[in-house]
């Protein structure tokens, strides 16, 4: 049982380069979310899901798509990427009805 | 506009002695807070909750107290351990409505537990 995993762990990208990051859960959560976390500013929601099929924009949802592929998987991407964007992203999952969020180990992205 | 709000950077203190990490929320919805600890490289992992019809869960050298008319909890840990050293996130929910399970983070405190 792996709990949340992301990949990368690292990512240099240069502006306007794309990527996806790739977030996978094995508990049979129903929600997934994704954050950005950087110094001073704690944890600020970028997108969520709240079940397979669904989507919904968070505090700062702006350069930023997602993809719920499946139950398991949630992915997030930068069409193009930019410096304000440099950030570590976590990813996490709840089972419907708790609230303990489980996270991933984060991806630590630097844009330049 | 901040809903959840950890008004104290940082934190020092002597190991054995008491930590209090405090946490203010403005959103009366909010029904279930949650304190969340994070080490450098690491993901948040959950330490510790309470509902809005308790007022104090304790869970070994862990304590939330919530104060609900004054829209506050705080994080006691006694005796405090140089492995506590880490940021402490206090997270809130409102677990009714559309927004089930989604969480507001404050923006964190950074506790330093000296031998």
């Amino acid at each position: 049982n792996a709990g949340v995993t992301q990949t990368p762990k690292f990512q240099v990208l240069k502006t306007g380069q794309s990527m996806t990051l790739q977030c996978a859960q094995d508990m049979n959560h129903n929600s997934m979310y994704w954050y950005r976390q950087d110094p001073g500013m704690g944890l600020r929601l970028i997108y969520y899901s709240a079940s397979e099929g669904t989507t919904d924009k968070g505090e700062v949802p702006n350069g930023y798509n997602v993809s719920r592929l499946n139950k398991r998987e949630f992915s997030l991407r930068l069409e193009s990427a930019a410096p304000s964007q440099t950030s570590v992203y976590f990813c996490a999952s709840i089972l419907h009805g708790l609230n303990e969020q489980f996270f991933g180990p984060g991806t630590r992205l630097t844009v330049l | 506009d901040q809903q959840v709000k950890q008004n104290s950077p940082s934190l020092s203190v002597q190991e054995g002695r008491i930590s209090i990490l405090n946490c203010d929320y403005t959103n009366s919805m909010f029904d279930y807070f949650l304190w969340y600890k994070k080490y450098p490289a690491e993901g948040p992992t959950f330490l510790i909750s309470i509902s809005s019809i308790k007022d104090k869960n304790e869970d070994g050298r862990f304590t939330v107290f919530l104060n609900k008319s004054a829209k506050h909890l705080s994080l006691h840990i006694v005796p405090s351990q140089p492995g506590d050293s880490a940021v402490y996130f206090c997270a809130a929910s409102a677990r009714r409505g559309s927004t089930l399970g989604r969480l507001y983070f404050g923006r964190g405190t950074q506790l330093t537990v000296w031998p």
